[in-house]
């Protein structure tokens, strides 16, 4: 069965430092990718996807994913955390169907 | 318009009540969902209606009911909930047609309290 493992339930940075959130799918089949975010009592907004077009993916507020078949992972990074930056993220693939599979989430904090 | 809205944001019902949940989309998404989010996890799937049609029901307890009067609504009526139903409910949606655009487009979603 298809699954979605985020590596680290917390991850603190420091305001300005890099920013890396591990993401790692199994599946026979590269699937869609996905990484969202979530505020605290908000939905979830999409930040960047892969759809096999391109291994580096470019998202919205400066975060950037690299797909890496060998590896099976996706992970989410940012050059320099903001503080708006904390939030909870999660990563998500989809293989066909409608059937989006969610990692566990993994919640940033940055520290001024 | 590319936003789906939600209401109402907050609902407080009590274990006999009668209460709808309603989602809105105008972006042409033929496929709508509903989604279950307790407390420092992930979403989880509960409806999938594709082109109106229910396609995926993730054996959620008939205390639920989804509807999907028209291409943009959806809706979800609650009938004698549990505490235990107490949770954020998030409404989302996707384009059906391949092209790659196959991410989903969540609202803000309703925050339920079952007393």
């Amino acid at each position: 069965a298809q699954s979605v493992t985020q590596l680290g339930s917390h991850v603190s940075v420091s305001e300005g430092a890099l920013v890396l959130l591990r993401c790692n799918y199994s599946s026979s089949v590269p699937p869609y990718l996905f990484w969202y975010v979530q505020y605290p009592n908000q939905g979830l907004q999409l930040l960047l996807k892969y759809t096999s077009a391109a291994t580096l993916v470019k998202g919205i507020n400066g975060f950037e994913a690299e797909f890496k078949k060998s590896e099976t992972s996706f992970h989410l990074t940012k050059p320099s955390a903001h503080m708006s930056d904390a939030a909870e993220y999660f990563c998500a693939a989809l293989t066909g169907g409608f059937k989006t599979i969610f990692g566990a989430g993994t919640r940033l904090f940055v520290k001024a | 318009d590319t936003e789906v809205t939600q209401t109402p944001k907050h609902l407080v019902m009590g274990m006999t009540n009668k209460k709808s949940l309603k989602c809105e989309q105008h972006m042409g998404h033929r496929a709508m969902y509903w989604y279950k989010q307790k407390a420092k996890k992930p979403p989880e799937l509960m409806f999938v209606y594709s082109y109106e049609k229910l396609s995926i029901n993730e054996s959620v307890p008939s205390r639920f009911s989804p509807e999907c009067p028209n291409s943009s609504l959806l809706n979800l009526h609650l009938h004698a909930l549990q505490p235990e139903d107490s949770a954020l409910y998030l409404c989302a949606s996707s384009l059906q047609g391949g092209g790659g655009k196959v991410e989903q487009f969540f609202g803000p979603g309703t925050r339920l309290t079952v007393l």
